[in-house]
């Protein structure tokens, strides 16, 4: 199952420059993104998202682009902070068949490692 | 803030054995879930649950495992015999809403589960 994929498994950026994460989907139906952000042994935290009927979210230093037409999307952490070192998630929510409750699609996560 | 409460945070067991994760969601939250994520693989949805029935499964989410939500406040995942594919870390989720409620769902730390 490859519908979300992450094809960067890690990304090292300097403290203050940008992060710019991707993340690529293979099905129309999805109608819904998330990024999530993750450290060892805790659960994912909810960062950000966007519905399908946008192609901008912005919410402090994240914002979340989408291009429908290229099925990808993109999180820009804009200053980095050394607190922003952990594994980001991109999700994904489909209506399958008029009805969805509700269920994500997760992409592998990429590592970010911010350096001071 | 509020939280999803997970427990035990680690759990090791025997395989064969039966084992029963629990959690307790936001008490205002009407949809469940719970996804599991095997070490160094991506996080996969398993169940979601509402109005007292499983609303959606995945392929994974076979006879072996069952959710119930025994009284108004817990929400448990159960696997009758486990296996040792079985290990991984189990996420319980809820959301306020289900397909037509855009938000982030809040997940829990995770159980760690562990077949010997």
């Amino acid at each position: 199952d490859q519908q979300v994929k992450q094809n960067s498994p890690s990304l090292s950026v300097q403290e203050g420059r940008i992060s710019i994460l991707n993340c690529d989907y293979t099905n129309s139906m999805f109608d819904y993104f998330l990024w999530y952000k993750k450290y060892p042994a805790e659960g994912p935290t909810f960062l950000i998202s966007i519905s399908s009927i946008k192609d901008k979210n912005e919410d402090g230093r994240f914002t979340v682009f989408l291009n429908k037409s290229a099925k990808h999307l993109s999180l820009h952490i804009v200053p980095s902070q050394p607190g922003d070192s952990a594994v980001y998630f991109c999700a994904a929510r489909a209506i399958t068949g008029g009805t969805s409750y509700g269920k994500l699609t997760f992409g592998q996560g990429t590592i970010l490692t911010v350096h001071p | 803030e509020p939280e999803v409460t997970q427990t035990p945070s680690h759990q090791v067991t025997q395989m064969g054995q039966e084992v029963i994760l629990r959690c307790v969601p936001i008490s205002n939250h009407l949809y469940f879930y719970w996804y599991r994520q095997i070490l160094g693989q991506k996080v996969e949805f398993l169940v979601s649950f509402y109005n007292n029935e499983i609303s959606e499964k995945s392929e994974i989410f076979d006879d072996q495992f069952s959710v119930e939500r025994p009284d108004g406040s817990n929400f448990t995942l159960k696997i009758r015999s486990t296996k040792l594919e079985d290990s991984a870390m189990y996420f319980c989720a809820s959301s306020e809403g289900g397909a037509w409620f855009n938000y982030g769902y809040t997940f829990g730390s995770g159980t760690r589960l562990t077949v010997v």
